[in-house]
């Protein structure tokens, strides 16, 4: 099973919005609408972010959204603050009944 | 609070094998799926398998199917991975990761981790 495709950097400046793409197949993020996001600071494990697409899990800040068209993932970070900037990995289900992730995504605020 | 807290770091000699372990707090260790995940230094995340810790059953990543076990000690909450077989490639940081309950059936997202137990391997 291939990684899925996420850009290696994206950047924004303070209360700007970004978004992260993660590309897949259609024998991952297009079959099934189990994708998930994950951020990480340096030295830190991933935090869940977002799970089954578009779902926030409890505390997380509302400023975090995701969706999903076709093959592909997004997630949108809006009203960027400083504390965001990390790293963005994408997961996906895959018809292997197994997950796969994406290679990161690295955001920097300016 | 859920808390996942794992074994402390150990170096490895090549050939050897690890055994990490992760003590489970703040919930009902057999309702959801434990998922273990490694990152290799300045790399991505690897998923290399789960535990059902209720029934005991595992599912592997094809990757390490036949040097991974994933087993669990429900008396005392915790979920164990061991590696065989080690070499330089297997130098990361290995996460265990709490899945979705098991009521949903698989379906991969990890709600809570552990701290990392850092795993050098080196001669």
């Amino acid at each position: 099973q291939s990684a899925l495709t996420q850009p290696a950097s994206v950047s924004g400046s303070p209360g700007q919005s970004i978004t992260i793409s993660c590309t897949g197949t259609s024998s991952d993020i297009g079959g099934y609408n189990y994708v998930s996001w994950y951020q990480q600071h340096p030295g830190k494990a991933p935090k869940l972010i977002i799970y089954d697409v578009t779902t926030r899990p409890s505390g997380v800040s509302n400023r975090f959204s995701g969706s999903k068209s076709g093959n592909t993932a997004s997630l949108t970070v809006s009203g960027l603050q400083a504390e965001d900037e990390a790293i963005f990995y994408c997961s996906s289900y895959t018809s292997s009944s197994t997950p796969v992730f994406g290679g990161g995504t690295k955001l920097t605020v300016l | 609070q859920v808390q996942l807290v794992q074994s402390g770091a150990e170096v490895k000699k090549p050939g050897a094998s690890v055994k990490i372990s992760c003590k489970a707090s703040g919930y009902t260790l057999t309702g959801y799926f434990m998922h273990w995940v490694r990152q290799a230094p300045g790399q991505g995340l690897e998923w290399m398998g789960w535990i059902n810790p209720n029934s005991g059953y595992t599912r592997y990543a094809q990757k390490f199917q036949g040097r991974v076990t994933m087993t669990r000690d429900t008396s005392i909450r915790t979920a164990y991975m061991e590696l065989s077989g080690l070499t330089s490639d297997d130098t990361a940081v290995y996460y265990c990761a709490r899945g979705n309950p098991l009521v949903r059936g698989i379906i991969y997202y990890y709600d809570h981790w552990g701290q990392g137990a850092l795993v050098p391997v080196s001669s």
